[in-house]
């Protein structure tokens, strides 16, 4: 049973301009949603996290947007470059009272952006 | 301040045979978490050691078990290879100081490769 459903799978966008990746997640006792950046064969890098009780947390030009009653998050690179180009994941983790303290990741999007 | 480190990089088995890989927490942290990497897909959870012992488990069979040192460093064991186990194994590491050891950060993965 997937618990956190990422998309899309792949996402193309031109320098300069905004990614956007969605994440949904099942389990409510999630309480804790990192994002992590991977680049080939290398591991995964994490960016940026967020908790429920906050609805937006910025760093740079990475933003996580959380909707806890719709169960969703995403994360908006701003200004994207080709250094952006990556594989993002999102995952959850509901803490050692929230079903035991590990990561269930999402399926991954393939960022590329353009010049 | 190195960070989490993996040995080795690469490993190529013969189904049947028995592998180990290596795991050093980074500098300040006491937890270990293992996670396998299919191709193309997201980590998926094996187990968690602290305090030299398996705190939590994903679905996961036997023949996979791991180990933790005083010093903290992990090894992660599989036995009886398959050409399914074939993945980038990836360890990360935690410290129980954090809120929930939530914070993970991965290392860079020892692809193994079973023919």
């Amino acid at each position: 049973q997937q618990q956190v459903k990422q998309s899309p799978q792949s996402l193309i966008v031109q320098k300069g301009g905004i990614s956007i990746i969605n994440c949904a997640y099942e389990n409510t006792a999630f309480d804790y949603f990192p994002w992590y950046q991977q680049f080939p064969g290398k591991g995964p890098a994490l960016l940026i996290a967020i908790r429920p009780d906050v609805s937006e947390k910025k760093e740079g030009r990475f933003t996580i947007s959380f909707n806890k009653s719709a169960k969703q998050f995403s994360l908006h690179i701003m200004d994207s470059q080709p250094g952006d180009s990556a594989t993002y994941f999102c995952a959850a983790n509901g803490g050692w009272t929230g079903g035991g303290n590990k990561l269930t990741f999402g399926t991954g999007t393939q960022l590329k952006v353009e010049l | 301040d190195a960070g989490v480190t993996q040995s080795p990089t690469h490993l190529i088995k013969t189904r049947g045979q028995q592998v180990t890989l290596r795991c050093s927490p980074k500098s300040g942290h006491d937890t270990v978490s293992w996670y396998q990497q299919a191709l193309g897909q997201g980590p998926q959870f094996i187990f968690q050691y602290y305090e030299e012992e398996e705190r939590q488990r994903g679905n996961f069979p036997d023949r996979f078990s791991g180990h933790q040192f005083p010093n903290y460093s992990s090894e992660l064991n599989v036995n009886a290879l398959l050409l399914g186990d074939s993945a980038l194994y990836l360890c990360a590491s935690s410290s129980r100081m954090t809120r929930g050891q939530e914070t993970q950060y991965f290392g860079p993965g020892t692809r193994l490769l079973v023919l």
